[in-house]
């Protein structure tokens, strides 16, 4: 079947623009990661969906960062008044439950620019 | 609060020779740890794990050994392919929790 799908691949914006990235999870995954990699970085953890509930968004930076699972699957990533700093590739993951965190699906990411 | 140190890439390695790729934690309790590898082009997958101490992680011949003694999870393979050539990356998940913690990743180059 299909994996987890992001979108946009690449997004370059000016700074202060408002940004959002998509993710459609692997059909029947509960929850769904967001991830942000900085160059040269491993993933850093963002917030965590379990179906349309954050269960956690204790790593986003700070409250121009905000995500949404309206219907539990698809989520949005939005960012507001974005900072040159926000460059980064925004990572998405499935898995089937919570229980099974660790073996998450990834998508391969949407890489944002900010001029 | 919990880390994980990688070796520094990037690492080239001719065909057939053995790969470490090195890995150490720190963590509060007894975390389970992941080797996920990110191939050219595509997602981050999950190349192997282990959830408790002396466990064997195995996978595509790559082989990872939880040692708590050491706080250490070391990826190693007898034999590196030029497919191999990707990102690897060390992780760690604590208790029941729902996040990774991830190594910064270590670039692996194979040539003929």
């Amino acid at each position: 079947g299909a994996g987890v799908s992001q979108t946009p691949s690449n997004k370059v914006t000016e700074k202060g623009k408002y940004v959002e990235l998509r993710c459609d999870p692997i059909s029947g995954h509960t929850a769904l990661y967001w991830y942000r990699q900085s160059l040269g970085q491993g993933p850093e953890f963002l917030i965590y969906f379990q179906g349309t509930g954050a269960a956690d968004d204790s790593g986003l930076p700070n409250d121009r960062f905000f995500a949404v699972r309206p219907e539990g699957s698809v989520s949005t990533l939005k960012i507001q008044r974005t900072e040159r700093g926000d460059s980064a590739v925004y990572l998405c993951a499935s898995s089937p439950t919570s229980g099974t965190a660790g073996e998450l699906f990834f998508g391969e990411g949407s890489r944002l620019t900010v001029l | 609060g919990d880390s994980v140190t990688q070796m520094e890439g990037p690492v080239t390695l001719s065909e057939e020779a053995f790969l470490t790729i090195n890995c150490t934690y720190t963590a509060t309790g007894y975390p389970s740890l992941f080797w996920y590898v990110q191939y050219p082009g595509e997602g981050l997958q999950l190349l192997l794990k282990a959830t408790k101490a002396d466990d064997k992680g195995s996978n595509k011949g790559f082989e990872a050994t939880y040692r708590k003694e050491t706080t250490s999870f070391h990826l190693e393979k007898g034999s590196v392919q030029v497919s191999d050539s990707a990102v690897y990356f060390c992780a760690l998940r604590t208790g029941g929790g729902n996040k990774l913690t991830f190594g910064t990743g270590t670039q692996l180059k194979v040539e003929l």
